[in-house]
């Protein structure tokens, strides 16, 4: 089945630092999410991105479907930007109707 | 538009019980999606329902089961529980094809 790779695991930065998060995925997809869990375990949808660049404030995220991988890009972080984000992937092909998830990046944000 | 609503939120239950979780999705989406989240697995699918009928299922055992009503509603009934089912359990909807939507998740722990 689909591999999806996030680097890094971990990652600790300084209040206003930038940072970007990568998601390596092994075959092809229909859809591609970003999403942040919160410390109470609820998964916010950041991006709906199977191709393309969109932005939100200071995120922005960056698929490039023909090479398998998407980024996260996160401008002048917040503290409140702390927790784990995932990568999430739907297989392409009929018949799938579901998200692979990737192992998270964990970021903290120090004030 | 109200989101995805996840009940109970937190559960107790001892070895070899049963349980059932819920989950109401958005207003006007027909697929409901279910993970499992544990710190050594990650999050997993567990299974995805339209239209009262299942869709795609993951790599489970027949303990774990699950159902959508005519209104979209879902539950989830895992039986003969263990010990490593202690996990959260989340629920997404979503219209299609596209922006899956998580609700809060319910916490089991199985003592």
């Amino acid at each position: 089945g689909i591999q999806v790779e996030q680097s890094p695991p971990d990652l600790i930065l300084q209040e206003g630092a930038n940072s970007t998060l990568r998601c390596n995925f092994s075959d092809s997809v229909n859809n591609l999410q970003w999403f942040h869990q919160n410390p109470w375990g609820q998964l916010i949808n950041l991006f709906y991105i199977p191709s393309g660049t969109k932005q939100n404030g200071r995120l922005s995220a960056t698929t490039v479907a023909t090479e398998r991988y998407s980024l996260l890009y996160i401008s002048s972080s917040q503290t409140t930007d702390s927790g784990v984000y995932f990568c999430a992937v739907e297989p392409k092909g009929s018949g799938t109707y579901k998200y692979i998830f990737g192992t998270g990046t964990r970021l903290k944000v120090l004030a | 538009k109200a989101g995805v609503t996840q009940t109970p939120r937190y559960l107790i239950k001892t070895r070899g019980q049963q349980v059932t979780l819920s989950c109401s999705p958005i207003s006007g989406h027909r697929s409901v999606s279910w993970y499992q989240q544990t710190p050594g697995q990650g999050l997993q699918f567990l299974f995805e329902y339209f239209s009262e009928t299942q869709r795609n299922k993951g790599n489970f055992p027949g303990r774990f089961s699950g159902r959508q009503f005519s209104n979209s509603r879902s539950e989830m009934n895992v039986s003969t529980l263990e010990l490593g089912d202690s996990a959260l359990y989340l629920c997404a909807s979503r219209t299609s094809q596209e922006t899956q939507y998580f609700g809060p998740g319910t916490r089991l722990l199985v003592l």
